[in-house]
Order: structure tokens, then C-alpha cells, then sequence
């Protein structure tokens, strides 16, 4: 299996500018999650999906930010304006979630994002 | 809800010395927990996990750890450090009929030669 994979790997963008994550989960993975990581706040947990539904948003930072799961195999994570603030490394994570609950989460590589 | 607390930003130790990283948790369901790696300019990599088994899990790079329910703990030991253990480490809690995972802060290791 490939893993997750996202794109791009490094974004250097002007503040202002749109900006696009990519993310392609691991076959046959029901939940995917998108996080967020800096040095001054850790990992955070952006929002997550199951069956392609958004079921929690509450971690996202404002209405600058949006993501969507339009199938089962990708997800963006899209934010516009983009400001500096908003410079950090991205991650996405898929499981298989079933009855009893989340299993371990499977993480890509991330998307560092710059926005100058 | 669930909650973890990981003891310590910051821990340092000698090469071929022990490690050890703790973690507590808060779980109003019986917990799963999972202890993963992150190398530098990498995502998060599972280490190991306790899903109701047994409760001394082993993991990969010669980690293991304990869950210990009386102290709601789940601390990460090796026996001996290497200097690629240098990475940072995260504990996360889950459960049965939980929906995500929730993780700590994580805990820098840093080994001296």
C-alpha cells in the first residue's frame, strides 16, 4: 500500500493567496482527519470525516478555512485568503473505524505550508 | 471524554541509557492508546498500542509499555537508548465508541552521546 499520500510536500504562498492541501487516503479507510502543527501549538485536529461526511469542524481555526471529502479516495483542505498566521505543516490521517471504535491512525507525510 | 497529559516537554537522556516517556490519560469509556514517533520533517509513525489486551505491549525500535488502569497510566520505556531514538513522541487516547483520537503534547527526546 502507498500510505497516505498529500500534495504538495512544501507550498510557499503570498499572504492573501488561495491555497489548496491535497490528500488521498489509504484503500478501504472510512475516517480521515486533517491536523494541524506548530511549534507554538502542537498537533491540532483541524476537522475529520467518516464516509466522506464531516462529522467535527469545531477545530477549524475560522471561516478562512475549508475542507471537503467529495469521495472516498481524496480530500482538500483549502484556505482563502491565506494570511502568515496560517504557516505551519499540515497533516491528513485516515483509519478504519469500525463499531468498537477509532483504530491507529495512518499519517502522511504533511504539506509545509509558508505563506509570506 | 477523553484526555492525555504526557509528563515532561522535554526529556534527555545518554545513549544506552534507559528511556522513559510518561503518559497519563482520562477515559469515561475503556481506553485505547497508542504511543507514536515523529523524525524530524516527517509525519507521525505508530509505535505501538493497547487495545484491551495485554497490557504490556510491544512496540517497534525495542519500545514497550505498560498500561496500568489503578494509575491511569501508559508509560513508554526501551531499555536502552540509541541515538536514533532523537525524535518526538506522542501518546494518544481512543475508545470503544469513540469517534477520534485525542493526543498529548508530545514529549522532545533528545540522547547524549
Amino acid at each position: 500500500d502507498a500510505g497516505v499520500i498529500q500534495s504538495p510536500r512544501h507550498e510557499v504562498t503570498e499572504m492573501g493567496q488561495e491555497v489548496t492541501l491535497r490528500c488521498k487516503p489509504i484503500s478501504g479507510h472510512n475516517s480521515l482527519f486533517w491536523y494541524r502543527q506548530t511549534m507554538m501549538r502542537g498537533l491540532e485536529l483541524l476537522i475529520y470525516f467518516n464516509n466522506n461526511v464531516p462529522i467535527d469542524d469545531s477545530g477549524m481555526p475560522e471561516d478562512r478555512f475549508s475542507a471537503k471529502m467529495p469521495n472516498a479516495s481524496f480530500s482538500t483542505l483549502k484556505i482563502q485568503p491565506s494570511e502568515p498566521r496560517d504557516s505551519a505543516v499540515y497533516f491528513c490521517a485516515s483509519t478504519r473505524r469500525g463499531l468498537a471504535g477509532v483504530d491507529e491512525q495512518y499519517f502522511g507525510p504533511g504539506t509545509r505550508l509558508t505563506v509570506t | 471524554a477523553q484526555s492525555v497529559t504526557q509528563l515532561g516537554s522535554h526529556v534527555s537522556v545518554s545513549e544506552g541509557a534507559l528511556v522513559l516517556l510518561r503518559c497519563n490519560y482520562s477515559s469515561s469509556v475503556p481506553p485505547y492508546l497508542f504511543w507514536y514517533v515523529q523524525y524530524p520533517n516527517q509525519g507521525l509513525q505508530l509505535l505501538l498500542k493497547y487495545t484491551s489486551a495485554a497490557t504490556l505491549v510491544k512496540g517497534i525500535n525495542g519500545f514497550e509499555a505498560e498500561f496500568k488502569k489503578s494509575e491511569t497510566s501508559f508509560h513508554l520505556t526501551k531499555p536502552s537508548a540509541h541515538m536514533s531514538d532523537a525524535a518526538e513522541y506522542f501518546c494518544a487516547v481512543s475508545g470503544k465508541g469513540a469517534q477520534k483520537l485525542v493526543f498529548g503534547q508530545g514529549t522532545r527526546l533528545t540522547i547524549n552521546p
